[in-house]
């Protein structure tokens, strides 16, 4: 079965730092690219952040460029948002979201997130 | 930025009843469009990706249409399970973007 548990959510003071996990399972981790999405509270989805397989590869949503820092580690089945800055809009729930390769021929695409985990809620609050 | 908006945002509708939800991007994004199902409290699930590809275990009772700039997700009978809320997302171009959700509600 396919499994993404994140951790590190916390309360943390503006402009303080969090470190969030993601640990898959049921899978190979290091075929699969990632992302990661937040959802402030009674808010809708927002995408935060792409890596692809190997992490040579990354994306950021403008909100948190220069701020949010995404890696991973394939020989953990891991991947990590490191959050410096944080401000009291950043409050939400953080989901890991897997993100398949689909190919077709010669062609491949990806985009559509398949399995998530359960989330993790940061609080960013004085 | 590719802007997604959905509509309606509250769907009240009768479980047997057929309902669509409508979703429109402000630019071309071809078929690079998804529709997702979200329960109170949990992450979302994916129900449709390239517009129209049902996922794996996704029963067959919802279905999607549409490229280009509009997409609807239609279920043909609504069931208790179904009342949730729904986002559409295109992944055409970085950022990704999601619809700001319909909330389908039990009349």
């Amino acid at each position: 079965e396919v499994q993404l548990v994140e951790s590190g959510g916390d309360l943390v003071q503006p402009g303080g730092s969090l470190r969030l996990s993601c640990t898959g399972s049921g899978f190979t981790f290091s075929n699969y690219e990632m992302n990661w999405v937040r959802q402030a509270p009674g808010k809708g989805l927002e995408w935060l952040s792409y890596i692809n397989h190997s992490g040579r590869t990354i994306f950021y949503a403008d909100s948190v460029k220069g701020r949010f820092t995404i890696s991973r580690d394939n020989a953990k089945s891991s991947l990590y948002l490191q959050m410096d800055s944080l401000r009291a809009e950043d409050t939400a729930v953080y989901y890991c979201a897997r993100d398949p390769i689909h190919c077709t021929g010669d062609s491949c695409y990806s985009g559509s997130f398949d399995n998530w985990g359960q989330g993790t809620l940061v609080t960013v609050s004085s | 930025d590719i802007q997604m908006t959905q509509s309606p945002s509250i769907l009240s509708a009768f479980v047997g009843d057929r309902v669509t939800i409508t979703c429109r991007a402000s630019q071309s994004i071809s078929t690079w469009f998804a529709w997702y199902q979200q329960k109170a409290g949990k992450a979302p699930k994916l129900l449709i990706s390239q517009a129209s590809n049902l996922e794996s275990g996704v029963p067959s009772r919802f279905s999607g249409s549409g490229s280009g700039t509009e997409f609807t997700l239609t279920i043909s009978s609504l069931q208790p399970d179904d009342f949730a809320t729904y986002y559409c997302q295109q992944y055409q171009s970085y950022p990704y973007t999601f619809g700001q959700g319909t909330k389908l509600e039990i009349k």
